[in-house]
């Protein structure tokens, strides 16, 4: 069966500070993948997503960037933190064989810019 | 426009009660919907999830398409207080790129009272 690692669970990080969250996917092979931020009380935003290695596409311009450097593996960076970047960032995965399919999260990274 | 709009709420109601969660969609060209269930500080866990027109239900959860007015909804039955979360409905929304992207409504936060 597949399933979705993500990690750290909580982070706290100082204005300016790197930040790296790492995503992994295991059980399925060129999977869709997708990094959501969920501001409290508010929807899910995209925030970046990927077809396949090296292919990152951005939805919204920010302090933030991906990268996939393997199939399964999704990762979130900052150089340098805002206290905006604050949030919950969760990590999902689709099959990329359907269009219409179901979508499967992580269980999130609490991050607080301090 | 939003694609996907969802009652806030917050919503409360007895145990044993019925609930309905709903939201409506902007394109009439979205096929597939997914309902989430998140339970504070977790991610999004996958509920249900309906193609085109109709119902499918799944013990106690419902989940219902109008086509026609553009709007879908899950319902609850014999409500419980495990039930209390925000639920989420998500929809695969306009392409862009080489990937659609799943849009969510903003979710309603739901407690059941004992």
């Amino acid at each position: 069966s597949q399933t979705i690692h993500q990690w750290p669970a909580t982070l706290v990080q100082p204005v300016g500070s790197p930040l790296s969250l790492e995503c992994t996917v295991e059980g399925t092979s060129n999977p869709n993948l997708y990094w959501y931020r969920q501001a409290a009380g508010r929807g899910l935003q995209l925030l970046f997503y990927s077809v396949g290695i090296g292919q990152i596409s951005s939805e919204v311009p920010q302090n933030l960037s991906a990268s996939r450097p393997q199939d399964r593996q999704f990762i979130l960076s900052s150089k340098k933190l805002l206290l905006s970047d604050s949030g919950f960032y969760l990590c999902a995965w689709k099959s990329s064989g359907t269009v219409n399919t179901e979508a499967f999260f992580g269980q999130g990274t609490r991050l607080t810019v301090v | 426009q939003k694609e996907v709009e969802q009652d806030p709420g917050p919503l409360s109601v007895p145990e044993g009660a019925i609930v309905s969660l709903n939201c409506t969609y902007s394109n009439s060209a979205f096929q597939y919907f997914m309902w989430y269930r998140q339970y504070s500080r977790k991610g999004p866990e996958l509920l249900m999830y309906t193609y085109s027109s109709g119902n499918k239900e799944d013990g106690r959860f419902t989940a219902q398409v109008d086509k026609s007015s553009k709007y879908i909804s899950l319902f609850i039955r014999d409500s419980q207080p495990s039930d209390s979360a925000t639920y989420l409905c998500g929809t695969w929304g306009i392409s862009s790129g080489s990937a659609r992207q799943l849009t969510f409504g903003s979710g309603t936060q739901l407690t059941v009272l004992p």
